[in-house]
């Protein structure tokens, strides 16, 4: 099994520019979660789903959206970066709210 | 929403000292505990939890947490440290409502 897995790994954009973030996980995992990861302040939860079709807001959703239309991929989406948004993303995934969660690689990700 | 606060934001140690790092949290609520380790570059990884029962937790590569539920504390130990412990530590509180909270971060250098 890959587990969680994440593409792609580094990203450098401009301001103004869009991308998608995509997130894989082959556990069959219910619920998948996205973080941003800075310094001095730990894992931030931007989004996350508990099931396929459904997603719900984090402590830090603004300028962010998701979709997950399949149970095993979730999808981060900048439509209009920023340089404030020059972070390390992380996704996760678990079998419940109260279950330990599996985390992707990360992936970098810097606007100019 | 719980809060998850680490005192120290880095420690520097020898190999063979003995580490123990802070956690409180602020739930009075039935809660899950979680120490993720992440080694440099790489992705969170768990190193233990706690669901319930014996409040003295032991997890991989030699790490142990007590819970310590009247003083809301989930602090981890581990005896002797190796230098291939250096990696940043976080804490992590689950509750009822799907997320993690996660503390800030400590960074943990072990020096040869």
């Amino acid at each position: 099994n890959a587990g969680v897995t994440q593409t792609p790994k580094f990203r450098v954009l401009k301001t103004g520019q869009s991308m998608t973030l995509l997130c894989a996980q082959d556990m069959n995992h219910e619920y998948m979660y996205w973080y941003r990861q800075d310094p001095g302040m730990g894992l931030r939860l931007i989004h996350y789903s508990v099931g396929e079709g459904t997603t719900a807001k984090g402590e830090v959703p603004d300028g962010y959206n998701v979709s997950r239309l399949k149970k095993q991929n979730f999808l981060l989406g900048l439509e209009s970066a920023a340089p404030s948004q020059t972070s390390v993303y992380f996704c996760a995934s678990s079998w419940s709210s109260y279950n330990e969660q599996f985390f992707g690689p990360g992936t970098r990700l810097t606007v100019l | 929403a719980q809060s998850v606060s680490q005192h120290n934001h880095h420690v520097i140690l020898s190999e063979a000292a003995s580490l123990e790092l802070g956690c409180n949290y602020s739930y009075g609520g039935t809660v899950n505990l979680f120490w993720y380790v992440q080694y440099p570059g790489q992705h969170l990884q768990l190193l233990l939890k706690y669901f319930s029962g014996d409040p003295l937790v032991k997890g991989i590569k030699g790490f142990e947490a007590e819970f310590i539920k009247s003083k809301f504390s989930f602090n981890l130990r581990k005896p002797s440290v190796q230098w291939s412990d250096t990696a940043e530590y976080f804490c992590a509180v689950g509750s009822n409502d799907y997320k993690l909270s996660f503390g800030a971060g400590t960074t943990v250098t072990v020096r040869a």
